[in-house]
């Protein structure tokens, strides 16, 4: 198994720029969602989902936008990126039991210029 | 709502000598708690959870964690530092029906040789 798989590894951007973070895992994890790092403020979390076709706002979904189509993909898009979006983020995938652990991908550093 | 708390930015231990991370739980219900170490340009990994049972949890690397439900606390100890455990830990919470993860600030291990 690859696990959690996120592509690009680096991502630089211009002001006004969109692209898409992508996060696939072939566990079938029912769980799946986005975190941002930034220092001082640990992980906080962008979109989370329960399963295909099902997505829910986390505690800083503001610029950012999930879709849930299969089990596999969870994209992360910015619609139109902004200084304050420059940050490492992290997509993870869980089995759909609360007592179950997140898997967590390698990483997409974004700098946003 | 449920919160967890990691009351130090760093915490440094020479190599050798018993270490202790800190970690403080807010939760309405059975807490399910975990603990993630995060290598530096790297993903978080899954050390050890708490869902049931026995108070002390051990996990991967030597690692264990005391769950204390009195002063609601889930400190993460290893009895005998290695330079290799200087990282960035992570406390988190798992919420009940939302199955959101809460992750705290995080704390940096440094071991001294």
């Amino acid at each position: 198994n690859a696990g959690v798989t996120q592509t690009p590894k680096f991502q630089v951007l211009k002001t006004g720029q969109s692209m898409t973070l992508q996060c696939a895992q072939d566990m079938n994890h029912e769980y799946m969602s986005w975190y941002r790092q930034d220092p001082g403020m640990g992980l906080r979390l962008i979109h989370y989902s329960v399963g295909a076709g099902i997505t829910d706002q986390g505690e800083v979904p503001n610029g950012y936008n999930v879709s849930r189509s299969t089990t596999e993909d969870f994209p992360l898009r910015l619609l139109s990126a902004a200084p304050s979006q420059t940050s490492v983020y992290f997509c993870a995938s869980s089995p759909p039991d609360e007592a179950d652990e997140q898997f967590f991908g390698p990483g997409t550093r974004l700098t946003v210029l | 709502a449920q919160s967890v708390a990691q009351p130090e930015d760093q915490v440094n231990v020479a190599e050798g000598n018993p270490l202790t991370v800190k970690c403080t739980y807010s939760v309405s219900g059975n807490p399910y708690l975990f603990w993630y170490v995060q290598y530096p340009n790297r993903g978080l990994q899954f050390l050890l959870k708490y869902i049931t049972g026995d108070n002390l949890v051990k996990g991967s690397y030597g690692f264990e964690a005391e769950f204390n439900k009195s002063q609601t606390s889930f400190h993460l100890k290893k009895p005998s530092a290695l330079v290799s455990d200087s990282a960035l830990y992570f406390c988190a919470v798992r919420d009940w029906g939302t199955y959101k993860y809460i992750f705290g600030t995080g704390t940096r291990l440094k071991v001294l040789a």
